[in-house]
């Protein structure tokens, strides 16, 4: 069945420090890659998507992705996190032939230490 | 440019009622698509409409049905509300419906079924 996962439900990280949030697909074909963030209160905010090309993704707020065919993979990544960046991750996937709906995974709840 | 809006931002019904959530897209958008998320369940497709026409469907009871206007404004309704329909429902517009197109997201509607 196709899915889509991430296995941190939570992580707490210290500001400055370096954050990967993990997400794995299981699809038949390469899916359109999606990364969301929601805060508290608020809808989602798109952060970088993939859909083919370069296999290593720049965003929005300093993330960045990394799509790994091999290990159906596509983490998100960022060098250094602010305390701003508290909140709600989601990874997603869209199918070509499947219009703009997206499958999404449970979610990592990121905490930031000051 | 004015983002996704949804209306009402919070609702509280009882099992039985019905309730109807109302989305506006960004301007130029002909694409809206719905999605409930619970703490259980966690981020689930509900439908997609584009220039009227429902085109996708995700995996929810007869209950739950939806439209979309000539100027892409959107409406979901749900009847015969249950305990398990407490959720925040969001809506996402995007410019052309592909999957390839970024989805914006609106704050959501909360709904509590007492």
């Amino acid at each position: 069945a196709q899915s889509v996962t991430q296995p941190d439900i939570h992580i707490t990280v210290s500001e400055g420090a370096s954050l990967e949030l993990r997400c794995n697909y299981s699809y038949g074909a390469t899916p359109y890659l999606f990364w969301y963030v929601q805060s508290p209160g608020q809808g989602l905010q798109l952060l970088l998507k993939y859909f083919s090309g370069d296999t290593l993704v720049q965003g929005i707020k300093g993330f960045e992705a990394e799509f790994k065919r091999s290990q159906s993979s596509f983490n998100l990544r960022k060098p250094s996190v602010h305390w701003s960046d508290a909140a709600e991750y989601f990874c997603a996937v869209g199918l070509n032939n499947a219009g703009n709906m997206l499958t999404f995974g449970g979610g990592t709840r990121l905490m930031v230490k000051p | 440019k004015a983002g996704v809006t949804q209306t009402p931002r919070y609702l509280i019904k009882t099992r039985g009622q019905q309730v109807t959530l109302s989305c506006s897209p960004i301007s130029g958008h002909r694409s809206v698509s719905w999605y409930q998320q619970t703490p259980g369940q966690g981020l689930q497709f509900l439908f997609e409409y584009f220039s009227e026409t429902q085109r996708n469907k995700g995996n929810f009871p007869g209950r739950f049905s939806g439209r979309q206007f000539s100027n892409s404004r959107s409406e979901m309704n749900v009847s015969t509300l249950e305990l398990g329909d407490s959720a925040l429902y969001l809506c996402a517009s995007s410019l052309t419906g592909l999957a390839l197109d970024t989805q914006y997201f609106g704050p959501g509607t909360r709904l509590t079924v007492l």
